[in-house]
């Protein structure tokens, strides 16, 4: 089981310019995670999805959007980033809520 | 608004010393908390403790939880370069769906 993939690892953008994070679990997860890490401010929740078919709000929501395309798969769409929007992004699943979640590699974002 | 606050913030120590590492946390309805360790890529999960007074053991690792005082520990005996890292602590509230995550405490052990 290769647990939660990631991709990119790592990317570019310029402000404006809008792009899709993928990620995947093999584990047959029904619920999964986007997080964002910065400096001095630990992990903060995105969105979250508890099941297939649906999606709620994080902490900090603005300026993303949500799939979850499947059960396995929930991506992240940064519509027109910000520098704002520089940061390490982590997906994670759990076979539930409330249940222990285990994360991907990270994708590491730069926005110019 | 749910919180948790690690300390401390950042840590050397030299190898075989022993460390203890502090989660305290506010938050309604309590579930469980979870400790993370944090390398140079995503974190992964140590421990989950839900009853108080019970301690989690892995090797080396330890973990206490006292729900009367609304904190837990983290040991790590004997440190090895090996656990330089960032150790995550998480707390899971009945009432919400997700984690809230501390900042983290860097552990750095010299040789």
């Amino acid at each position: 089981n290769a647990g939660v993939t990631q991709t990119p690892k790592f990317q570019v953008l310029k402000t404006g310019q809008s792009m899709t994070l993928q990620c995947a679990q093999d584990m047959n997860h029904n619920s999964m995670y986007w997080y964002r890490q910065d400096p001095g401010m630990g992990l903060r929740l995105i969105y979250y999805s508890a099941s297939e078919g649906t999606t709620d709000k994080g902490e900090v929501p603005n300026g993303y959007n949500v799939s979850r395309l499947n059960k396995r798969e929930f991506s992240l769409r940064l519509e027109s980033a910000a520098p704002s929007q520089t940061s390490v992004y982590f997906c994670a699943s759990s076979r539930g809520l409330q249940e222990t979640q285990y994360f991907g590699p990270g994708t590491r974002l730069l926005v110019l | 608004e749910d919180k948790v606050v690690q300390s401390p913030l950042s840590l050397v120590v030299h190898e075989g010393d022993t460390v203890t590492l502090n989660c305290s946390y506010e938050v309604t309805n309590f579930r469980s908390l979870l400790w993370y360790k944090q390398e140079k890529k995503a974190p992964t999960f140590l421990f989950m403790l839900t009853s108080s007074g019970i301690e989690k053991k892995s090797g080396r690792l330890s973990s206490i939880l006292d729900k009367k005082e609304l904190s837990s520990i983290l040991n790590i005996t004997a440190t090895q370069t090996g656990d330089s890292a960032i150790y995550l602590c998480a707390v899971d509230p009945t009432s919400g769906s997700r984690l809230t995550f501390g900042e983290g405490t860097q552990l750095t052990v010299n040789p």
